[in-house]
C-alpha cells in the first residue's frame, strides 16, 4: 500500500518569508496524482495545490509552488511571502490513478510569526 | 451556497448509544467519501460510496454503516459508540476519478463519553 510521509509535524515562519514544507510518499506505480490540502483552525480541508504524476512541470497557485521529484517520491511544498493566514494544518496526499483511494500524510503544523 | 455540507457540526453522546451523521453535496459529484480524522490529527479514510455502490472500506468496524439514499446524500450511521469512536468525521465529494479533486465538508467534531 501507498504511504506518505511528512517528516515535519511543526514549522514555523516569520511573516512575509518562505517556508517549505516537505513531504514523500512510496509507491510502485507509474501514474498518480499529489496534493497539497490546508486545514485551519476552522478545520475547513481546503485544497492547496494538486500535481499529476505524468507532468514534468512543478504546479503554482499564487504564492503557492511544489517541488516534485518523482524519482526521489518527493513532493515539497513552497510557501512564498507567507501571510498570517496560512497558519494550518497543511497535509500532503497520494491518490492512486485507478481508483479514489487518497492516503494522507500525518500533517505538518504551521505557525506564521507577525 | 455550502458545497458539502454535515450536520451535526458537534455531537456529543454516552457509550453505546446510536448515532447519525448526515452529509449533503450540491456540486453534482458521483462519488462520496467518509473520513475519520484522529486526535493526532491522521487523516483516514472509511468509505467511499459511487452510483450507491461501496467501493472502499477500510477496515472499518461493521458498527460503522455508510447510507446513500441518492447520490447526493451519504449518511454515516454509529452503532454501541465506544470511546475510540470519537473523532472529527469528513464527509468529501468529488467526480469519479483519481485526477479530481475532493471537496470536504466542515467535519462533525463527534464525542462518546
Amino acid at each position: 500500500a501507498q504511504t506518505v510521509t511528512q517528516s515535519q509535524p511543526e514549522m514555523s515562519v516569520q511573516e512575509a518569508e518562505t517556508v517549505t514544507l516537505s513531504c514523500t510518499y512510496d509507491t510502485s506505480e507509474s501514474d498518480y496524482y499529489l496534493f497539497w490540502y490546508k486545514q485551519p483552525p476552522s478545520r475547513q480541508m481546503i485544497l492547496v495545490i494538486r500535481q499529476e504524476a505524468y507532468k514534468q512541470q512543478n504546479a503554482t497557485e499564487n504564492r503557492f509552488s511544489v517541488n516534485f521529484q518523482k524519482a526521489a517520491k518527493s513532493f515539497s511544498l513552497k510557501i512564498s511571502d507567507s501571510q498570517l493566514g496560512d497558519a494550518a494544518m497543511y497535509f500532503c496526499a497520494y491518490r492512486s490513478h485507478n481508483n479514489n483511494d487518497m492516503r494522507f500524510g500525518a500533517g505538518t503544523r504551521l505557525t506564521v510569526k507577525p | 451556497d455550502t458545497a458539502v455540507s454535515q450536520t451535526p457540526k458537534y455531537l456529543v453522546t454516552q457509550m453505546g448509544n446510536d448515532k447519525s451523521i448526515k452529509c449533503e453535496q450540491n456540486l453534482g459529484h458521483d462519488t462520496m467519501y467518509w473520513y475519520k480524522q484522529d486526535s493526532k490529527k491522521f487523516l483516514k479514510i472509511m468509505f467511499s460510496y459511487n452510483n450507491k455502490e461501496l467501493i472502499i472500506n477500510e477496515t472499518v468496524p461493521n458498527r460503522f454503516s455508510p447510507k446513500s439514499p441518492d447520490k447526493a446524500h451519504l449518511n454515516l450511521h454509529i452503532n454501541s459508540l465506544e470511546l475510540g469512536d470519537s473523532a472529527v468525521y469528513f464527509c468529501a465529494s468529488s467526480y469519479t476519478g483519481a485526477k479530481n479533486i475532493q471537496y470536504f465538508g466542515a467535519g462533525t467534531r463527534l464525542s462518546v463519553l
